[in-house]
Protein backbone atom coordinates (compact mmCIF):
# COMPACT_ATOMS: atom_id res chain seq x y z
CA UNK A 1 0.00 0.00 0.00
CA UNK A 2 0.82 3.47 -0.55
CA UNK A 3 3.33 5.16 2.70
CA UNK A 4 3.18 8.50 3.65
CA UNK A 5 6.22 9.30 6.11
CA UNK A 6 7.53 12.14 8.47
CA UNK A 7 10.52 13.46 9.81
CA UNK A 8 11.48 13.92 12.39
CA UNK A 9 9.33 11.66 14.66
CA UNK A 10 10.03 13.75 17.98
CA UNK A 11 11.71 16.83 18.01
CA UNK A 12 12.55 18.55 21.37
CA UNK A 13 13.07 22.63 20.67
CA UNK A 14 13.65 25.11 22.92
CA UNK A 15 10.96 28.36 23.66
CA UNK A 16 11.47 31.07 20.62
CA UNK A 17 12.63 29.03 17.62
CA UNK A 18 10.95 27.72 14.96
CA UNK A 19 11.19 23.74 13.85
CA UNK A 20 10.29 22.06 10.44
CA UNK A 21 7.89 19.20 10.21
CA UNK A 22 8.46 17.29 6.77
CA UNK A 23 5.72 14.70 5.39
CA UNK A 24 6.56 12.70 2.31
CA UNK A 25 4.94 10.49 0.05
CA UNK A 26 6.87 7.73 -0.98
CA UNK A 27 5.10 5.99 -4.10
CA UNK A 28 2.55 8.00 -5.63
CA UNK A 29 2.09 11.70 -5.85
CA UNK A 30 -0.13 13.51 -3.13
CA UNK A 31 -2.10 16.17 -5.03
CA UNK A 32 -3.09 17.22 -1.54
CA UNK A 33 -2.04 16.93 1.79
CA UNK A 34 -3.47 17.18 5.02
CA UNK A 35 -1.99 18.53 8.76
CA UNK A 36 -3.74 17.24 11.91
CA UNK A 37 -2.74 17.93 15.48
CA UNK A 38 -3.43 15.61 18.31
CA UNK A 39 -3.59 17.15 21.93
CA UNK A 40 -3.27 14.17 24.51
CA UNK A 41 -6.56 12.29 24.90
CA UNK A 42 -8.15 14.58 22.50
CA UNK A 43 -9.61 14.21 18.80
CA UNK A 44 -6.88 14.99 15.67
CA UNK A 45 -8.02 18.11 14.68
CA UNK A 46 -7.73 19.17 10.88
CA UNK A 47 -5.02 22.34 10.97
CA UNK A 48 -5.03 22.95 7.42
CA UNK A 49 -5.32 21.57 3.95
CA UNK A 50 -2.47 22.05 1.33
CA UNK A 51 -2.89 21.43 -2.46
CA UNK A 52 0.31 20.78 -4.38
CA UNK A 53 1.52 24.30 -5.93
CA UNK A 54 -0.99 26.76 -3.85
CA UNK A 55 -1.19 28.05 -0.74
CA UNK A 56 -3.04 25.80 2.00
CA UNK A 57 -6.29 26.65 3.62
CA UNK A 58 -6.27 26.68 7.34
CA UNK A 59 -9.16 25.71 9.44
CA UNK A 60 -10.62 28.09 11.61
CA UNK A 61 -8.47 29.26 14.83
CA UNK A 62 -5.13 27.94 13.39
CA UNK A 63 -2.96 30.63 12.93
CA UNK A 64 -1.31 30.32 9.42
CA UNK A 65 1.52 32.57 10.26
CA UNK A 66 2.24 30.41 13.05
CA UNK A 67 2.04 27.28 11.10
CA UNK A 68 3.65 27.82 7.54
CA UNK A 69 2.70 24.74 5.40
CA UNK A 70 4.49 24.53 1.92
CA UNK A 71 3.59 21.99 -0.39
CA UNK A 72 6.05 22.51 -3.27
CA UNK A 73 6.39 19.19 -5.04
CA UNK A 74 3.93 16.04 -5.15
CA UNK A 75 5.51 14.18 -2.42
CA UNK A 76 6.80 16.77 0.15
CA UNK A 77 5.03 18.87 2.55
CA UNK A 78 6.37 20.69 5.37
CA UNK A 79 4.77 22.63 8.20
CA UNK A 80 6.90 24.93 9.94
CA UNK A 81 6.04 26.00 13.81
CA UNK A 82 7.51 29.51 14.04
CA UNK A 83 8.27 31.15 17.62
CA UNK A 84 7.39 27.61 19.32
CA UNK A 85 5.82 27.99 22.61
CA UNK A 86 5.05 24.79 25.04
CA UNK A 87 1.52 25.25 24.25
CA UNK A 88 2.42 24.12 20.89
CA UNK A 89 3.70 20.79 22.18
CA UNK A 90 1.94 18.21 20.39
CA UNK A 91 1.77 15.20 18.43
CA UNK A 92 1.38 16.27 14.77
CA UNK A 93 0.18 13.79 12.01
CA UNK A 94 -0.18 14.72 8.20
CA UNK A 95 -1.81 12.46 5.38
CA UNK A 96 -1.83 12.36 1.69
CA UNK A 97 -4.41 12.08 -1.07
CA UNK A 98 -3.93 11.65 -4.71
CA UNK A 99 -6.66 13.24 -6.67
CA UNK A 100 -10.15 11.99 -7.53
CA UNK A 101 -10.32 9.92 -4.19
CA UNK A 102 -12.46 10.01 -1.91
CA UNK A 103 -11.62 11.73 1.56
CA UNK A 104 -11.45 8.48 3.76
CA UNK A 105 -8.68 7.29 1.23
CA UNK A 106 -5.99 9.27 2.98
CA UNK A 107 -2.52 7.73 3.63
CA UNK A 108 -1.68 8.66 7.21
CA UNK A 109 2.15 9.08 7.99
CA UNK A 110 3.32 7.99 11.50
CA UNK A 111 3.16 11.34 13.44
CA UNK A 112 5.37 14.02 14.64
CA UNK A 113 5.77 14.51 18.56
CA UNK A 114 7.50 18.05 19.42
CA UNK A 115 8.28 18.96 22.85
CA UNK A 116 8.98 22.45 23.09
CA UNK A 117 10.83 23.76 26.48
CA UNK B 1 -21.24 20.96 14.60
CA UNK B 2 -20.32 17.73 13.80
CA UNK B 3 -18.50 15.55 16.23
CA UNK B 4 -17.90 12.13 17.04
CA UNK B 5 -17.45 10.70 20.89
CA UNK B 6 -15.85 6.79 21.35
CA UNK B 7 -15.49 5.19 25.15
CA UNK B 8 -11.85 6.24 26.75
CA UNK B 9 -9.66 3.49 27.14
CA UNK B 10 -7.29 1.43 27.86
CA UNK B 11 -9.66 -1.34 26.83
CA UNK B 12 -7.82 -4.54 28.41
CA UNK B 13 -8.81 -8.26 27.04
CA UNK B 14 -7.41 -11.56 27.44
CA UNK B 15 -6.80 -13.12 24.07
CA UNK B 16 -10.14 -14.46 22.14
CA UNK B 17 -12.37 -12.07 24.50
CA UNK B 18 -14.96 -10.46 22.82
CA UNK B 19 -14.62 -6.65 21.97
CA UNK B 20 -16.69 -3.85 21.69
CA UNK B 21 -15.53 0.00 21.28
CA UNK B 22 -18.30 2.28 21.62
CA UNK B 23 -18.69 5.21 19.19
CA UNK B 24 -21.44 8.03 18.82
CA UNK B 25 -22.00 10.38 16.18
CA UNK B 26 -23.32 14.10 15.73
CA UNK B 27 -23.78 15.54 12.39
CA UNK B 28 -26.33 16.87 10.31
CA UNK B 29 -27.49 15.52 6.69
CA UNK B 30 -25.88 11.21 6.23
CA UNK B 31 -22.09 11.29 7.07
CA UNK B 32 -20.49 8.54 6.03
CA UNK B 33 -18.29 6.56 9.32
CA UNK B 34 -15.51 4.81 9.55
CA UNK B 35 -12.91 3.11 11.80
CA UNK B 36 -9.24 3.29 11.72
CA UNK B 37 -6.71 1.57 13.64
CA UNK B 38 -3.20 2.85 14.15
CA UNK B 39 -0.84 0.34 15.41
CA UNK B 40 2.68 1.17 17.26
CA UNK B 41 5.23 3.85 15.22
CA UNK B 42 2.65 3.34 11.89
CA UNK B 43 0.25 5.85 10.64
CA UNK B 44 -4.05 5.23 10.63
CA UNK B 45 -4.94 2.96 8.65
CA UNK B 46 -8.56 2.72 7.32
CA UNK B 47 -10.07 -0.37 8.81
CA UNK B 48 -13.56 -0.16 7.51
CA UNK B 49 -16.58 1.79 6.60
CA UNK B 50 -20.44 2.50 6.22
CA UNK B 51 -21.54 4.80 4.05
CA UNK B 52 -25.59 4.98 4.79
CA UNK B 53 -27.93 3.97 7.57
CA UNK B 54 -27.44 0.03 8.16
CA UNK B 55 -24.74 -0.91 6.34
CA UNK B 56 -22.50 -3.23 8.02
CA UNK B 57 -18.53 -2.27 7.17
CA UNK B 58 -15.71 -5.71 8.05
CA UNK B 59 -12.44 -6.01 7.61
CA UNK B 60 -10.09 -8.62 9.49
CA UNK B 61 -13.16 -10.15 11.65
CA UNK B 62 -14.12 -6.44 12.84
CA UNK B 63 -17.48 -4.93 11.72
CA UNK B 64 -19.27 -1.99 12.69
CA UNK B 65 -23.04 -1.30 11.92
CA UNK B 66 -24.24 2.07 10.87
CA UNK B 67 -26.99 2.65 13.25
CA UNK B 68 -29.10 6.11 12.59
CA UNK B 69 -31.21 5.46 14.72
CA UNK B 70 -29.08 5.65 17.96
CA UNK B 71 -26.44 7.17 16.06
CA UNK B 72 -23.96 4.80 16.32
CA UNK B 73 -20.85 2.87 14.67
CA UNK B 74 -19.93 0.07 17.70
CA UNK B 75 -16.83 -1.72 16.34
CA UNK B 76 -16.76 -5.68 17.42
CA UNK B 77 -14.52 -8.26 17.27
CA UNK B 78 -15.52 -11.59 18.48
CA UNK B 79 -12.30 -13.32 19.08
CA UNK B 80 -9.58 -10.77 19.47
CA UNK B 81 -5.92 -11.45 19.57
CA UNK B 82 -2.53 -10.34 20.97
CA UNK B 83 -1.77 -8.77 17.43
CA UNK B 84 -5.12 -6.59 17.39
CA UNK B 85 -3.42 -4.22 20.28
CA UNK B 86 -3.65 -1.07 18.75
CA UNK B 87 -5.58 2.74 18.95
CA UNK B 88 -8.98 2.83 17.11
CA UNK B 89 -10.56 5.76 15.75
CA UNK B 90 -14.00 6.57 15.16
CA UNK B 91 -14.65 8.93 12.53
CA UNK B 92 -17.09 10.45 10.25
CA UNK B 93 -16.58 12.48 6.86
CA UNK B 94 -19.43 15.20 6.66
CA UNK B 95 -20.62 17.54 4.14
CA UNK B 96 -17.40 19.42 4.36
CA UNK B 97 -15.39 16.13 2.90
CA UNK B 98 -13.39 16.89 5.79
CA UNK B 99 -12.39 13.71 8.32
CA UNK B 100 -13.81 14.22 12.17
CA UNK B 101 -12.46 11.75 14.45
CA UNK B 102 -13.09 10.75 18.12
CA UNK B 103 -10.21 10.64 20.55
CA UNK B 104 -9.14 7.02 19.65
CA UNK B 105 -9.40 4.12 21.96
CA UNK B 106 -6.73 1.78 22.91
CA UNK B 107 -7.00 -1.65 23.20
CA UNK B 108 -4.45 -3.75 24.59
CA UNK B 109 -4.85 -7.65 24.16
CA UNK B 110 -2.98 -10.17 26.52
CA UNK B 111 -1.90 -13.65 25.84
Amino acid sequence: GAVVSQHPSWVICKSGTSVKIECRSLDFQATTMFWYRQFPKQSLMLMATSNEGSKATYEQGVEKDKFLINHASLTLSTLTVTSAHPEDSSFYICSAITSGRAINEQYFGPGTRLTVT
Amino acid sequence: GNSVTQMEGPVTLSEEAFLTINCTYTATGYPSLFWYVQYPGEGLQLLLKATKADDKGSNKGFEATYRKETTSFHLEKGSVQVSDSAVYFCALSDLSDKLIFGTGTRLQVFP
